[in-house]
């Protein structure tokens, strides 16, 4: 049982270069969700998705796309990479059953845009 | 919408003493999860301790504690006996509506 697996885990990127992040659970979760997290601010959520084909923005949205064809994938798209967008990254997918909620993170991506 | 504050940056404590971590939220909900998360310079995201808003008895997980005060929108954590393996940033965070929203994170270092 691998969980939330991340790809990369790390990257560097020219501005203006695009890529995806890759998000991947094992678990049959219903809920998936991207964070980016900056010194001093938390992790504020970027995309989440509550089931395939559904998908809604979070928090900080701007410059990036999220997809959700299968239960298991959870890609997120940087269209033009800004140096704004230097920040770690991470998946997470989570469950709700009767009064418990699970979270599980994956471990991060550190993307650098120069 | 849903803001979680942590007004201490940094903190230090001397192993095998007690830290506590200080925690308030706003939100107009009355059903909700609170949860700490500590993250070690590994990256990974752990949960610590998780706290029901219908449940008055505060959560212990071991040398973990909380102090929830629902009235005061108030969640606190208290770490005993801290060993060097607790060096990490610990994020508070809330839940509703399967979405999570953080505090900034405190860094708490423990000496030896």
């Amino acid at each position: 049982n691998a969980g939330v697996t991340q790809t990369p885990k790390f990257q560097v990127l020219k501005t203006g270069q695009s890529m995806t992040l890759q998000c991947a659970q094992d678990m049959n979760h219903e809920y998936m969700s991207w964070y980016r997290q900056d010194p001093g601010m938390g992790l504020r959520l970027i995309h989440y998705s509550v089931g395939a084909g559904i998908t809604d923005q979070g928090e900080v949205p701007n410059g990036y796309n999220v997809s959700r064809s299968t239960t298991e994938d959870f890609p997120l798209r940087l269209l033009s990479a800004a140096p704004s967008q230097t920040s770690v990254y991470f998946c997470a997918s989570s469950y709700y059953s009767g009064a418990n909620y699970g979270y599980t993170f994956g471990s991060g991506t550190r993307l650098t845009v120069v | 919408a849903q803001t979680v504050t942590q007004s201490q940056p940094e903190m230090s404590v001397q192993e095998a003493e007690t830290v506590t971590l200080s925690c308030t939220y706003d939100t107009s909900e009355s059903n909700y999860y609170l949860f700490w998360y500590k993250q070690p310079p590994s990256r990974q995201m752990i949960l610590v301790i998780r706290q029901e808003a219908y449940k008055q008895q505060n959560a212990t997980e071991n040398r973990f504690s909380v102090n929830f005060q629902k009235a005061a929108k108030s969640f606190s954590l208290k770490i005993s006996d801290s060993q060097l393996g607790d060096t990490a940033m610990y994020f508070c965070a809330f839940i509703n509506d399967y979405k999570l929203s953080f505090g900034a994170g405190t860094t708490v270092t423990v000496r030896a």
